[in-house]
């Protein structure tokens, strides 16, 4: 089966600019997670959405990011107007797993690296 | 502070055992994992073992579990040039509306001949 796709895999953008980023999910999976790594940190949580709704965005930095999922299918994750502080590894994973008991394995995209100068 | 601490590099000698040590915070975490991410990859999930275990083996990883510590470790067996990559620990979290893995910084393995 196919992975978890992420587009662009490389972005390079100005202060003040906007940039979108696409996560293709596994199909059939209706979990999908955003987090993101800023360089020399932990992974952190973004977002998580269960098919089109979202059902946690607690990690979400701020409204300067917008995460979609029209369609219960693939997400953006929007930065508008970009800061030089959201430079870092934006990660995309799914799971088909219904949230709860069990262990809730993820699968990640091989991210998409922001850089704002 | 962080909820997942974790050193940040390892050098290890191909042929030697990596032991890989994380420590975590919250006591009702159901599940720990360990990630590997491999330079330009995504995180690929190695293995994780349920709380009431103490340890899990699997060929040449084992997983040990200190719940009274909240210290979990993995141990390479025979570590290859090929296990070098990022290795998170993260623990299962309940935030907001979800139940997701809480990942710590990652320590970077490094095997050198």
């Amino acid at each position: 089966e196919a992975g978890v796709t992420q587009f662009p895999s490389h972005s390079v953008i100005e202060k003040g600019q906007t940039v979108t980023l696409r996560c293709d999910p596994i199909s059939g999976h209706d979990n999908l997670y955003w987090y993101r790594r800023v360089m020399g940190k932990e992974i952190k949580f973004l977002l998580h959405f269960v098919k089109e709704s979202k059902q946690d965005e607690s990690g979400m930095p701020n409204n300067r990011f917008l995460a979609e999922r029209t369609g219960g299918t693939y997400s953006t994750l929007k930065v508008q107007p970009a800061e030089l502080e959201d430079s870092g590894v934006y990660f995309c994973a799914s799971s088909q797993e219904t949230q709860g008991a069990g262990a809730n394995v993820l699968t990640f995209g091989a991210g998409s690296r922001l850089t704002v100068l | 502070g962080e909820d997942v601490e974790q050193s940040l590099f390892l050098s290890v000698r191909e042929g030697d055992s990596s032991v890989i040590n994380c420590t975590y915070t919250d006591s009702s975490s159901t599940y720990l994992y360990w990630y590997k991410q491999e330079p330009g990859a995504g995180l690929q999930l190695l293995t994780y073992i349920f709380s009431n275990m103490d340890m899990k083996q699997d060929q040449r990883l084992t997983v040990l579990l200190n719940k009274k510590d909240k210290h979990l470790s993995l141990r390479i067996a025979d570590t290859q040039t090929g296990d070098s990559a990022i290795y998170f620990c993260a623990e299962k979290t309940r935030t907001g509306g979800s139940y997701i893995p809480t990942f710590g910084r990652g320590t970077s393995l490094i095997v050198h001949p």
